[in-house]
């Protein structure tokens, strides 16, 4: 969708590596959002940002951290990836009570 | 914690046959959401529903929120192959300063020619 964009798009990363997601908005929304998305798992949330330098942890967010220094970006680091992250990872956006913009997603392997 | 939950998980219909998914939530929402995914794409909102009761149509899909509002679905008539997709739905949650959807798995709809 126009406003959001995920980079990279695909990546292949070796086992204990950092690994950094970028998720980059251009409608000023307050929230933002990481999400995976596994098999028989739908969408789980990682962690969300309702704020500059305001961020939370979501349901599965061990062995991941974030960052947000600017209201337009939105980065999700694994630490030392695990082939458990392998996934298709997806930012969103939102304003309160609003729908989710969904970016286009980057899938993440570990190898 | 607040659950949303979506029945069947799968569903295989002939082109032509109508199409429910059905979407619960161990509390009251706000509002409820419905999103669509086609294969390999990322979830597309299609619609936010906010009164008890409420019913709105988009074209062959048609879309409830129950009295109680904790409980939606889906109904989509007469399915074509472009209906192919996995839908969502989602009630938010708020905490002082934060807004989040909780998602249901979803239901992914496969369409026979």
């Amino acid at each position: 969708d126009a406003g959001i964009t995920q980079s990279p798009r695909h990546k292949v990363t070796e086992t204990g590596t950092p690994v950094t997601l970028r998720c980059h908005q251009t409608e000023n929304h307050r929230y933002m959002y990481w999400y995976r998305q596994d098999p028989g798992h739908g969408l789980r949330l990682i962690h969300y940002s309702y704020g500059v330098k305001d961020t939370d942890k979501g349901e599965v967010s061990d062995g991941y951290s974030v960052s947000r220094s600017k209201t337009e970006d939105f980065l999700l680091t694994l630490e030392s990836a695990t082939s458990s992250q392998t996934s298709v990872y997806f930012c969103a956006i939102s304003e309160i009570l609003g729908g989710y913009t969904f970016g286009s997603g980057t899938r993440l392997t570990v190898v | 914690g607040q659950q949303v939950m979506q029945i069947p998980q799968y569903q295989h219909v002939q082109e032509g046959e109508d199409f429910t998914t059905y979407c619960n939530s161990s509390t009251t929402l706000s509002n409820i959401q419905w999103y669509k995914q086609r294969p390999g794409g990322h979830p597309v909102f299609l619609i936010q529903l906010v009164k008890s009761g409420e019913v709105k149509k988009q074209k062959r899909l048609t879309f409830q929120f129950g009295e109680a509002k904790k409980n939606s679905s889906l109904h989509i008539t007469a399915t074509q192959t472009t209906d192919v997709g996995t839908y969502f739905c989602a009630g938010p949650l708020i905490r002082a300063g934060s807004y989040q959807l909780t998602f249901g798995k979803g239901t992914k709809l496969s369409v026979i020619p």
